[in-house]
């Protein structure tokens, strides 16, 4: 079956570096997706992966192991408006977006 | 980036009565629009894909007759919950993909929260 594996919560310090890990196993694989949700919004795209490697995007980097079936969301100089939940989607062969059931973030002061 | 309009964003209703949401892609064309629902603490799950001009595809286990989906031009599609009860309350999300650009990525409408009295 597919399936889509994230820690259900984490907490970090403001001015911290968190790190959100994201294991998946789908039919086929056509790029992953992190996307970030704060409560009561509609979630809101952070970063696209299909090839190995690291993205970079400001504070926000993504990285992707295909052989692994693993993704990483690192979010650096952590701020208190990063308090959301992250969710992590990967894409299959056929073009069907598997969600999983996120990762809520808990920033303290 | 493109954008996506959904609207009421807010709807309260009582039991019984049909509620209509709309999705609209404003400066795109969206062939296929994807309506999710989202229940307090959970992910967003895939109700079904809607197709331009033709039916739309349901997840399993979600109602066709409860949920009917319309999508009758490449920017407008439109999900009605008939007969609503309580337990439809939830947040109701639907998202377009931009084909005409090749990121993949996803846009999502700013969702619609349903409460059924």
């Amino acid at each position: 079956g597919q399936n889509i594996d994230q820690p259900t919560e984490m907490t970090a310090t403001e001015g911290a570096i968190v790190q959100i890990n994201c294991t998946y196993q789908t039919s086929g694989f056509n790029g992953l997706f992190w996307y970030q949700q704060h409560a009561g919004e509609a979630p809101t795209f952070l970063s696209y992966n299909v090839l190995d490697g690291l993205e970079e995007k400001g504070r926000f980097s993504s990285f992707l192991s295909r052989s692994k079936g693993y993704s990483y969301l690192l979010l650096k100089e952590l701020q208190m408006k990063d308090s959301a939940s992250y969710l992590c989607a990967a894409l299959d062969s056929n073009y069907q977006l598997i969600w999983g059931a996120g990762t809520k973030l808990i920033i303290k002061p | 980036g493109a954008v996506v309009s959904q609207h009421p964003s807010w709807v309260i209703c009582k039991s019984g009565t049909s509620v209509k949401i709309e999705c609209r892609s404003l400066d795109f064309q969206a062939t296929t629009m994807f309506w999710y629902r989202q229940f307090p603490k959970q992910s967003l799950m895939l109700m079904a894909t809607s197709n331009e001009g033709s039916k739309a595809t349901y997840e399993q286990g979600v109602e066709k007759d409860k949920f009917l989906i319309n999508h009758a031009s490449l920017t407008l599609s439109t999900l009605t919950v008939t007969s609503a009860h309580p337990e439809d309350s939830s947040f109701y999300i639907c998202s377009a993909r931009d084909t005409s650009v090749d990121t993949g990525e996803l846009f999502f409408g700013e969702g619609s929260r349903l409460t059924v009295l």
